[in-house]
């Protein structure tokens, strides 16, 4: 079993709807998540970090985390072109120390107009 | 103020030859991370360097080699280059404190091994 898994898509959604991206992580012990947005050739950038149960929210974008299925959701609301990218879930390992991340291969997001 | 800087942007090398790269954190970050990206996968974890210690090691053959100077800039070294190290190197930057997790990526190099 992978330790963070995510859908590889792509997911594609018109433009103006909820796009609603989906990871799975298989260590109970993680404790932090983060998404990063990955446009084609360039490096990710973060969008959301969650540490707590619950949903939190910035702008158009909401994260839900769900630490007794162990499942992290990114949705994204009123869709623009602007947001077709690769979305990557990224889970902090606490074992061995550091501050390792450990990320799914990535979920294609396409908003068509 | 300036991100994470990372250079080159992109490399050619031959196989066996070494490279390697370097990383200038965000201002006031004291933690270097190191990933290695190949098409069509997420970034696998390669250091962590705070305080210039080694914090983490991911599963990296003994080829891999990093370190962090005084400034909290950080350089990546691989040896004996194989054709499967092309991918995209990624450093990325945090303040390293328990509180402040979050990992600010570099733009990357590209390397391309023939």
């Amino acid at each position: 079993q992978k330790e963070v898994e995510q859908n590889s898509g792509p997911l594609s959604v018109p433009e103006g709807a909820i796009a609603s991206l989906n990871c799975t992580y298989s260590d109970r012990v993680s404790q932090s998540f983060f998404w990063y947005r990955q446009y084609s050739g360039k490096s990710p950038e973060l969008i959301m970090s969650i540490y707590s149960n619950g949903d939190k929210e910035d702008g158009r974008f909401t994260a839900q985390l769900n630490k007794a299925s162990q499942y992290v959701s990114l949705l994204i609301r009123d869709s623009q072109p602007s947001d077709s990218a690769t979305y990557l879930c990224a889970v902090r390992v606490l074992t061995g120390g550091g501050n390792k991340l450990t990320f799914g291969t990535g979920t294609q997001l396409k908003v068509e107009l | 103020d300036a991100g994470v800087t990372q250079s080159p942007t992109h490399l050619i090398k031959t196989r066996g030859q070494h490279v390697t790269l370097r990383c200038s954190p965000i201002s006031g970050h004291k933690s270097v991370s190191w990933y290695q990206q190949v098409l069509g996968q997420g970034p696998q974890f390669i250091f962590q360097y705070y305080e210039k210690e080694e914090r983490g090691r991911g599963n990296f053959p003994d080829r891999f080699s990093a370190r962090q100077f005084p400034n909290y800039s950080s350089e990546l070294n691989v040896n004996a280059l194989l054709l499967g190290d092309s991918a995209l190197y990624l450093c990325a930057s945090s303040a390293g404190t328990p509180r402040l997790l979050e990992q600010y990526f570099g733009p990357g190099t590209r390397l391309t091994v023939t």
